[in-house]
Parts: structure tokens; C-alpha cells; sequence
């Protein structure tokens, strides 16, 4: 199993910039989340999918962040205009089923640093 | 609201000595999930074990066991026999089922390091 696949792996960009955050699910899993972690915050909850369905987007920080899920397989994370405060690691994660004891597995995380 | 308090920031542990990693959490839901896991510096996000709140036996997953007493609302995290490989970050995070939440809400975490 492939596990979850997330791209770029590290993104430098200039204030203002559009960024986009891709992740590949691992197949069969039909809850998709996105994390950011910061020294400051922690590991906070974005935003998560079920059946690609936006379920809860209340940890989206502002406007400028945005996600999709076209398909069972893809999830992007879209920030725009970026800002220095963006600068963190995104991590996505998926998960199969509802059960309690389902484990949210993570991908590799983008480093996202915005100057 | 749910919340998770490691109140250990780092700790420093001769190598093949057991360790204890604390946690505490508050919910007020009857079912939930707490979940560990391994962060090394490579940055990626490891679970390590899972422990229901209706669960009867502590879990345990190899080297990996937890203490978990739910009247005092702790869920800590044994590792025995530690080895130079177990240093990283350990964060300790729930899950609220009975209140529908599916996202995990994680604590601040701990640093080992494991000193050979």
C-alpha cells in the first residue's frame, strides 16, 4: 500500500502568491483531513472530507484558505493570497470508515514557507 | 470541547530504560478514541496505538503499551526497553465519537530523546 501521498513535499514562495497543496488519499479510505502544525498551535484540524463532501471547515483560518475534493483519489488545499503567518507544515490524512477505533494515517507533510 | 494536556515538554532517558509519556484529556463524551503518535525529525506523523474508551484492557502494540484510567482521564504512554530510534516527538490525541466529531484534536506533545 502506497500510504498517503502528498506534493510538494517543501514549497517556498513570496507573500501574495497563490499556493496550492495537493494529496493523494490511500485507495478505499473515504475520510480525507487536512492538518497544520506550527510551533505556536500545534497540530490543528482544517478541514475534512467524507464521500468527498466537505463535512466541517470550521478550523479553516480565513477566506484566502480554500479546499476541494474533485474525487476519491485527489484533495487540494488552496491558499490565496498567501501570507508569512502561512509559513507551516500541512499534513494530510485519511481514513477508512466511522468506526471508533479507525486510525487517520498520515502523509509525509508539505513544508510550506512564505517569505 | 475536547482537550489534551502532555504536560511533559521534553524528556531525556538512558537508552533500554522503560519511559512514560503523560497525558491527560477532557471530554465530556462518553465515547472517544485516544490515539499516540511518533513524530521523528523526518517529520512525518507515525500512530502507534489506539485505546478505546469502552476498551476493558489497556492496549498494547509490541514495545507499546498504554495506561489508560478513565476516572482520572489519563492515557499515558509506556514504552519499554527504549532504543536510540524511539527519540522524536510523541503526541498523544482524541476523538469524541458519541459527538460526531471525526477529526483528531491533538496535544502539544513530548520530546524524547533516548541518550545511548
Amino acid at each position: 500500500d502506497a500510504g498517503v501521498i502528498q506534493s510538494p513535499r517543501h514549497e517556498v514562495t513570496e507573500m501574495g502568491q497563490e499556493v496550492t497543496l495537493r494529496c493523494k488519499p490511500i485507495s478505499g479510505h473515504d475520510y480525507l483531513f487536512w492538518y497544520r502544525q506550527t510551533m505556536m498551535r500545534g497540530l490543528e484540524l482544517l478541514i475534512y472530507f467524507n464521500n468527498n463532501v466537505p463535512i466541517d471547515d470550521s478550523g479553516m483560518p480565513e477566506d484566502r484558505f480554500s479546499a476541494k475534493m474533485p474525487n476519491a483519489s485527489f484533495s487540494t488545499l488552496k491558499i490565496q493570497p498567501s501570507e508569512p503567518r502561512d509559513s507551516a507544515v500541512y499534513f494530510c490524512a485519511s481514513r477508512e470508515g466511522s468506526g471508533s477505533q479507525e486510525t487517520q494515517y498520515f502523509g509525509p507533510g508539505t513544508r510550506l514557507l512564505v517569505l | 470541547a475536547q482537550k489534551i494536556t502532555q504536560t511533559q515538554p521534553g524528556m531525556f532517558v538512558q537508552e533500554k530504560e522503560a519511559v512514560t509519556l503523560d497525558c491527560t484529556y477532557d471530554t465530556s463524551d462518553p465515547s472517544y478514541g485516544l490515539f499516540w503518535y511518533k513524530q521523528p525529525s523526518s517529520g512525518e506523523m507515525i500512530f502507534l496505538i489506539y485505546q478505546g474508551s469502552y476498551d476493558q484492557q489497556n492496549a498494547t502494540e509490541g514495545r507499546y503499551s498504554l495506561n489508560f484510567q478513565k476516572a482520572r482521564k489519563s492515557a499515558n504512554l509506556v514504552i519499554s526497553a527504549s532504543q536510540l530510534g524511539d527519540s522524536a516527538m510523541y503526541f498523544c490525541a482524541m476523538r469524541d465519537i458519541g459527538g460526531g466529531a471525526d477529526g483528531l484534536t491533538f496535544g502539544k506533545g513530548t520530546h524524547l530523546i533516548i541518550q545511548p
